[in-house]
């Protein structure tokens, strides 16, 4: 009974480097969600793919982070020459796409930089 | 866009207490409002979701109320447990898109 699989749980990155974060959706969804949550707040959106397309990278900052859903394999979340903002919990979500259709969480991806 | 505000941000109870935590939304076409519980390490599970053209939906303990004239939503645990507590997200999927819109979330604690 595999939900949404996040690797790795903890990340360590310093100022400069490469994070890569992957997501495997539950088995039969295949529409992905990220979101980004800080210290006591909220998840805020950040991008939404289905297989081989971003349909929605409205919350995605246009400079450094990147995603992508390949046809097969994981769901990557890139975030290239990491900055102190960027410390904070990734979660990815799977559905299997529709109206009305909730949203899973995987544990996410705590991302702290040096 | 859509704009959530959940309140309060923390709320104790005596164990067996009822909690109610409330969320408004600004876009009246929002037409899905999922709930979250959050425990420490963990990510968001879904305990209860509630469509527009429904104005209540319970599970055992737990309960939604959905006013759509006052675009306002509310959870209701009754008979609150110390596994009950966590923090509580509502959320609104943003409509004409399939994001949700999230809610600062309420820590719960029920004390034993």
């Amino acid at each position: 009974n595999a939900g949404v699989m996040q690797n790795p749980r903890h990340l360590v990155r310093r100022r400069g480097q490469e994070a890569r974060l992957r997501c495997s959706p539950m088995k039969g969804h295949s529409h992905v969600y990220w979101y980004r949550q800080l210290p006591e707040e909220g998840l805020k959106f950040m991008v939404y793919l289905q297989k081989e397309n971003i349909i929605d990278e409205s919350g995605m900052p246009k400079e450094r982070f990147s995603a992508e859903f390949p046809k097969e394999g994981p769901s990557i979340l890139r975030i290239q020459q990491v900055v102190r903002g960027d410390s904070a919990a990734y979660f990815c979500a799977s559905s299997p796409g529709g109206a009305y259709q909730p949203q899973h969480f995987g544990d996410g991806t705590r991302l702290s930089i040096l | 866009g859509e704009n959530v505000e959940q309140h309060p941000s923390t709320l104790s109870v005596q164990e067996g207490d009822s909690a109610v935590i409330k969320c408004t939304y600004s876009d009246s076409a929002s037409n899905y409002f999922p709930w979250y519980k959050q425990e420490l390490g963990k990510g968001p599970q879904l305990i209860i979701d509630i469509r527009s053209n429904v104005g209540e939906k319970k599970d055992q303990r737990i309960a939604v109320t959905l006013n759509k004239t006052a675009k306002h939503f509310s959870l209701h645990i009754t008979e609150t447990q110390p596994e009950d507590s966590a923090v509580y997200f509502c959320a609104a999927q943003d409509p004409g898109t399939y994001k949700y819109i999230f809610g600062t979330g309420t820590r719960l604690k029920v004390l034993a």
